[in-house]
């Protein structure tokens, strides 16, 4: 099985800098993913890992480390609207050729003037 | 195409009836995926098709019956459900034949009502 933690809120101010962490225990390893989903709508990809280091893309990095089974999502100039659910997941190899993509319970991260 | 095309959008049923819930992709993807998310929750997996074969089912009750008619299309079928199952009904695909250049895309989902 597989073992997703993350923090259920934050909260952070307009113009800052927010990490989100996640850490996960999984076997099969394939990469991980971080969506945003706003309330009443479909998750929306974010980034993917599956090699240790950094990832930028623009306002939001994503960083991995595979020996440590953690990962967090860095979000930068904040803006009221990146106020969503923050979702890790993880991708799992199952066998046969079969991958399995497994959410943690998100984080409510709400951004305040 | 990066996109994942749900219908219907909304759909309402009572406990008697049959529906199906459609799912379409062009990206070339092999795996499949149906999510069921309640409110305020993530969510979670319920079935998982690889290469137009089930390979994963989480336990999902027989009234939810899924089907893969080729490799672009995902159906979920509907029949004698319970006000529970209300939810929100999400597809996703993902190549999975190459892990290293995964992203698994989501459609828009169904907003499923039972009354």
């Amino acid at each position: 099985g597989q073992n997703i933690d993350q923090p259920t809120e934050m909260t952070a101010t307009e113009g800052a800098i927010v990490q989100i962490n996640c850490t996960y225990q999984t076997s099969g390893f394939n990469g991980l993913f971080w969506y945003q989903q706003h309330a009443g709508e479909a998750p929306t990809f974010l980034s993917y890992n599956v090699l240790d280091g950094l990832e930028e893309k623009g306002r939001f990095s994503s960083f991995l480390s595979r020996s440590k089974g953690y990962s967090y999502l860095l979000l930068k100039e904040l803006q009221m609207k990146d106020s969503a659910s923050y979702l890790c997941a993880v991708l799992a190899y199952s066998g046969a050729g079969s991958y399995q993509l497994t959410f943690g319970k998100g984080t409510k991260l709400s951004v305040i003037p | 195409d990066t996109e994942v095309t749900q219908t219907p959008k909304h759909l309402v049923m009572g406990m008697t009836n049959k529906k199906s819930l459609k799912c379409e992709q062009h990206m070339g993807h092999r795996a499949m995926y149906w999510y069921k998310q309640k409110a305020k929750k993530p969510p979670e997996l319920m079935f998982v098709y690889s290469y137009e074969k089930l390979s994963i089912n989480e336990s999902v009750p027989s009234r939810f019956s899924p089907e893969c008619p080729n490799s672009s299309l995902l159906n979920l079928h509907l029949h004698a459900l319970q006000p529970e199952d209300s939810a929100l009904y999400l597809c996703a695909s993902s190549q999975a034949s190459n892990p290293s250049n995964t992203e698994a895309f989501f459609g828009q989902g169904t907003r499923l009502t039972v009354v």
